[in-house]
């Protein structure tokens, strides 16, 4: 089966930093994928990682550990426009280019002043 | 130009039209996807075109009918929808294992 788990919401202050986490039980795993969205908008890439690790990009940072089905995303120096769901995605294997994402539920993020 | 367009962005239909939704993008990907999204949920595939053809169909009712004339275009052909179906419809595409680009959507409503 597919499970994907992030919390539902989260809250955090303007200039502060805040670690967003999902954890997965998937047949199959080829990557995992960090998504943002505003409310109305369409998701927009914000990472990718395929290997452990941390990957680092601007304020936004992602970590990936496979033995524990396990990732978080870190946002630092948080900004009121960065209010949004997030949502954690698993590539499913094969495909070659194709991308089969499996999404989790996603995490909505209130910034607060 | 790294955009996906969709149109239009909002549509309402009766659940005996026939509508269409579009979506174009002009980065040379090859493979192109729709989803359906509800609201306060995430984008559950539908669709999956992998050089025009119709590499993966997530057991979506006929009522939905994907297609591909070009390597820029994918439409969904839509009919006798039920309102369950409202939703918002994202198109996406992607050239490599490493990310996939979405465009706005479209608002759908049946009535």
């Amino acid at each position: 089966g597919q499970n994907i788990d992030q919390p539902t919401e989260m809250t955090a202050t303007e200039g502060a930093i805040v670690q967003i986490n999902c954890t997965y039980q998937t047949s199959g795993f080829n990557g995992l994928f960090w998504y943002q969205q505003h409310a109305g908008e369409a998701p927009t890439f914000l990472s990718y990682n395929v290997l452990d690790g941390l990957e680092e990009k601007g304020r936004f940072s992602s970590f990936l550990s496979r033995s524990k089905g396990y990732s978080y995303l870190l946002l630092k120096e948080l900004q009121m426009k960065d209010s949004a769901s997030y949502l954690c995605a698993v590539r499913a294997p094969g495909g070659g280019a194709t991308n089969k994402l499996i999404f989790g539920t996603g995490t909505l993020l209130a910034v607060q002043p | 130009d790294t955009e996906v367009t969709q149109t239009p962005k909002h549509l309402v239909m009766g659940m005996t039209n026939k509508k269409s939704l579009k979506c174009e993008q002009h980065m040379g990907h090859r493979a192109m996807y729709w989803y359906k999204q509800k609201a306060k949920k995430p984008p559950e595939l539908m669709f999956v075109y992998s050089y025009e053809k119709l590499s993966i169909n997530e057991s979506v009712p006929s009522r939905f009918s994907p297609e591909c004339p070009n390597s820029s275009l994918l439409n969904l052909h839509l009919h006798a929808l039920q309102p369950e179906d409202s939703a918002l419809y994202l198109c996406a595409s992607s050239q490599t294992a490493y990310e996939q680009y979405f465009g706005p959507g479209t608002r759908l409503t049946v009535t």
